[in-house]
């Protein structure tokens, strides 16, 4: 069964530092979801992203945070200057249309 | 605003009964809801859903029920597993037109032998 790949699984960086997370939703999909869980708390929405451009995003996604698709399979969240409270794992998800998010085990992004 | 409430305290079960989970939502008018399962470092993985105008969906050892009225679904594990130990999440589509899905904080669930 086709399936959701993010890399890497865990990210240390350095407060302020600029990361890059990847993923590869599963080839037909046309919605891409950014989501962040951090540790012990519930699984909250950044983006939704369709027909190459942001269709909706939450308050948590501000200027230090950006998506994108560069090519016709990746999709990737960045963020300019990490936080301490940007610490959480993030999962991306993809949808292929009004049926369920398929969703990557995530990257866990500690950043100290 | 929109609210998802699940029971935040963990259920514990004997191996073999049924596991009853509880959704509740208010500001909402869902035209589906849906069920997760999430493992310890894992992504939510999807089991059930359920559009507005059915009462019930049933799935192996797995039902789910959805109340409009009363703005609640029920989720149940029939003859449960120690496998079924997990957290289980309720999501529902938002308001605003758009194809966010927001999610619940989650049950956990926990099996005993």
């Amino acid at each position: 069964e086709p399936e959701v790949t993010q890399t890497p699984s865990h990210q240390v960086t350095q407060m302020g530092q600029e990361v890059i997370l990847r993923c590869v939703p599963i080839s037909n999909h046309l919605y891409f979801y950014w989501y962040r869980q951090i540790l012990g708390q519930k699984v909250e929405f950044l983006v939704s992203f369709y027909n190459n451009e942001i269709s909706e995003k939450s308050e948590i996604f501000d200027d230090q945070f950006s998506v994108e698709r560069p090519d016709g399979s990746n999709f990737t969240l960045k963020i300019r200057s990490t936080k301490l409270e940007d610490s959480a794992m993030y999962f991306c998800a993809s949808q292929a249309g009004n049926s369920p998010l398929h969703f990557g085990n995530g990257t866990r992004l500690t950043v100290t | 605003s929109q609210k998802i409430e699940q029971n935040s305290e963990a259920l514990n079960i004997q191996e073999g009964k049924t596991a009853t989970l509880t959704c509740n939502y208010t500001n909402y008018s869902p035209a589906y809801l849906q069920w997760y399962r999430q493992d310890p470092g894992r992504g939510p993985v999807f089991l059930l859903l359920i559009r507005e105008n059915e009462k019930e969906k049933r799935k192996e050892r797995l039902k789910v029920t959805f109340d409009t009225t009363l703005k609640q679904s029920l989720f149940h594990i029939t003859a449960s597993q120690p496998a079924d130990s997990a957290t289980y999440l309720c999501a529902l589509l938002g308001n605003t037109g758009g194809f966010k899905t927001i999610f619940g904080a989650g049950t956990r669930l926990f099996v005993k032998a």
